[in-house]
Order: C-alpha cells, then structure tokens, then sequence
C-alpha cells in the first residue's frame, strides 16, 4: 500500500511564524497536492507539483508557498502564518498517469494562535 | 473549470441502498469521475472511478449517464459504519502531466438504525 505520512497530527503555531509543512510518500508518485479542509468547504487545492523542482497553483495559493527538492517530499510553507489559516491541511499523492487515484495522508491539524 | 456540486447532506436507515449525485456540467472529454469517502480525522480515501456507463466494485456502483455532466454513486444496503463524507472529483486537465485536481463540498452521509 501506498504510505503518505504528513510530519505532524497537530501543530499550533503563533500569528507571523514561519511554518513548514512536511508530506513524505514512499510510492515513486510524480504528482503531490496539498489540500485544506474546512468545515462546510470541503476539500480546497492549495499547490501542486507534477515533478521534482516543478509547482502549479491551486485554487487557493495567497499566503502559501511549496518546495519539491526531492521526488519524494512536498513541503508546504506559510510564510507569515495568520489565524485565517488555521485549518486541516491534507497531502496527496497521485500514480503515473492523471486518471490514477490519490492517495491521502492523515492530515496536520494547524492552530494558529 | 470542471466544479462539482453535490447535496450537502443525506440521511439513511441501514441496509437501504443510498444514491448520490454529483453535478458536474462542465466536465472536459479526457476527465474521469472519482468518488472518495472520508471518515472523521482521516484523509479521503478512494472508492470508484469511471469514464463512462456504469461501473462497480466490492463496495460500491457508479452510474454515469451518456452526456456526463453529472454521475451517482449507489451504496448498496447500506451500514453505520457508511456513515461519512462523499466526495465527487472530476480532473481539470492543464495539457501537462498533472491535472488540477479540484473537490466540491462533499455530501454528510449519515446512516442509523
């Protein structure tokens, strides 16, 4: 089975830190997202990256930045974390070819204070 | 851009055969239909996938109608422990590897006795 694990459950991190987001798959996959969730909004893209080095934004991306330095690690970055941006944050991962399903972390619960 | 538009929310007795349907009108050539179920604190994970007509699993069926603007996923005899969120994705091609991948709201499936 494919593992995506995420670095931490839960984080609760101060308004202006700099927080980093770490998503670690063992699959080989080229595709990584990262995902919020909030409640009555569903699932929401924030970036993904379809190769190493290589980034595309998602419907939500103001306030977020990514890195992809290595085929196997997606790092999500909040510059200056804000309250706004409390939430869960969800990684996935996606096989070769753009039919293949995603394959979900179990998500960081971000508090920010 | 494909979006989806789902029932925010549906309720079952257990062993009743349950019908969701997603909206899906804008829906390109190349783009699948994949419907994801997700438990409290965990990440979605994939049920069923389909282009077109109908398919089926262990765990569920997916109807899709010949314009496919929109698509059902039927949970059959359903059980408590069904209850969950149902998610409908349909991929957003860009012309490279990846597609943008983009949730809708997701349908409350809430089962009892």
């Amino acid at each position: 089975d494919v593992k995506v694990t995420q670095s931490s459950r839960y984080l609760v991190k101060r308004t202006g830190e700099k927080v980093f987001l770490e998503c670690v798959q063992d699959m080989d996959h080229e595709n990584m997202f990262w995902y919020r969730q909030d409640p009555g909004l569903g699932l929401r893209l924030i970036y993904f990256s379809y190769d190493v080095k290589m980034k595309e934004k998602g419907d939500i991306p103001e306030g977020y930045s990514v890195s992809r330095e290595k085929k196997e690690r997606f790092s999500l970055i909040l510059e200056s974390a804000s309250t706004n941006q409390t939430s869960m944050y969800l990684c996935a991962t996606q096989g070769p070819g753009t039919n293949e399903k995603l394959f979900f972390g179990s998500g960081t619960q971000l508090s920010v204070l | 851009l494909a979006k989806t538009t789902q029932p925010i929310s549906m309720d079952s007795y257990e062993g009743q055969e349950v019908n969701i349907t997603c909206s899906h009108n804008n829906i390109a050539t190349n783009d699948y239909i994949t419907w994801y179920q997700q438990f409290p604190s965990q990440g979605p994970r994939f049920i069923i996938q389909g282009y077109k007509t109908k398919v089926t699993n262990e765990v569920a069926s997916l109807f899709i109608p010949a314009d496919r603007k929109s698509s059902t996923l039927s949970l059959p005899r359903v059980s408590l422990s069904d209850t969950a969120v149902y998610y409908c994705l349909v991929g957003d091609r860009l012309g490279g590897t990846a597609s943008k991948l983009t949730f809708g709201t997701g349908t409350r499936l809430q089962v009892t006795l």
